[in-house]
């Protein structure tokens, strides 16, 4: 049963458009989120994360929407940038305490951003 | 200032064999986690090392083991290889609980 879902496989948009990322979860133990970008033949490499504490993070052009009560999270980034297409992975980690912090990943978005 | 580091990149065994793959971590972290990335899936969590010891472990048989040494590096090993433990390989080092991990470029281990 898969605790983090992301149900969109692909997201096409166009250069200088707001891209959507979505993730949903379905553990209420989940304290931490994040979010990761991958390209080919790379690890993933970290975004930006939130806390449950909070409903907004924003860095830069990215920003991660928390919303507690519908278990659903999201990603913006704005504007978007073809060095933008990548694959985007959600994630969720628990209260990091001696129990150790793995993290969930969902399957993954693959971002396209046209010019 | 190093990132995550793996070694090797890209591994050819065939089933019934074992495997070692190596992990430095970030400088100044201390935390290391292993993650299986199949194809078309996120990464999968395996363990997490700390202070030497496992300290979590997801949902993978004994089959797969691992080492943290004093200098935060890791390994780890798989034994009996079977067709299905082809994949992605990816260590990610942290700072004791941060939930924040970095990773590094991963394995690739090919079981024919």
């Amino acid at each position: 049963d898969q605790q983090v879902k992301q149900n969109s496989p692909s997201l096409s948009v166009q250069e200088g458009r707001i891209s959507i990322l979505n993730c949903d979860y379905t553990n209420s133990m989940f304290d931490y989120f994040l979010w990761y970008k991958k390209y080919p033949a790379e690890g993933p490499t970290f975004l930006i994360s939130i806390s449950s504490i909070k409903d907004k993070n924003e860095d830069g052009r990215f920003t991660v929407f928390l919303n507690k009560s519908a278990k659903h999270l999201s990603l913006h980034i704005v504007p978007s940038q073809p060095g933008d297409s990548a694959v985007y992975f959600c994630a969720a980690s628990g209260v990091p305490v001696q129990a150790g912090t793995a993290l969930i990943f969902g399957k993954g978005t693959t971002l396209s951003v046209s010019s | 200032d190093a990132g995550v580091t793996q070694s090797p990149t890209h591994l050819i065994k065939t089933r019934g064999q074992q495997v070692t793959l190596r992990c430095s971590p970030k400088s100044g972290h201390d935390t290391v986690s292993w993650y299986q990335q199949a194809l078309g899936q996120g990464p999968q969590f395996i363990f997490q090392y700390y202070e030497e010891e496992e300290r979590q472990r997801g949902n993978f048989p004994d089959r797969f083991s691992g080492h943290q040494f004093p200098n935060y590096s890791s390994e780890l090993n798989v034994n009996a290889l079977l067709l299905g433990d082809s994949a992605l390989y990816l260590c990610a080092s942290s700072v004791g609980g941060s939930g924040e991990q970095y990773f590094g470029p991963g394995t690739r281990l090919t079981v024919t």
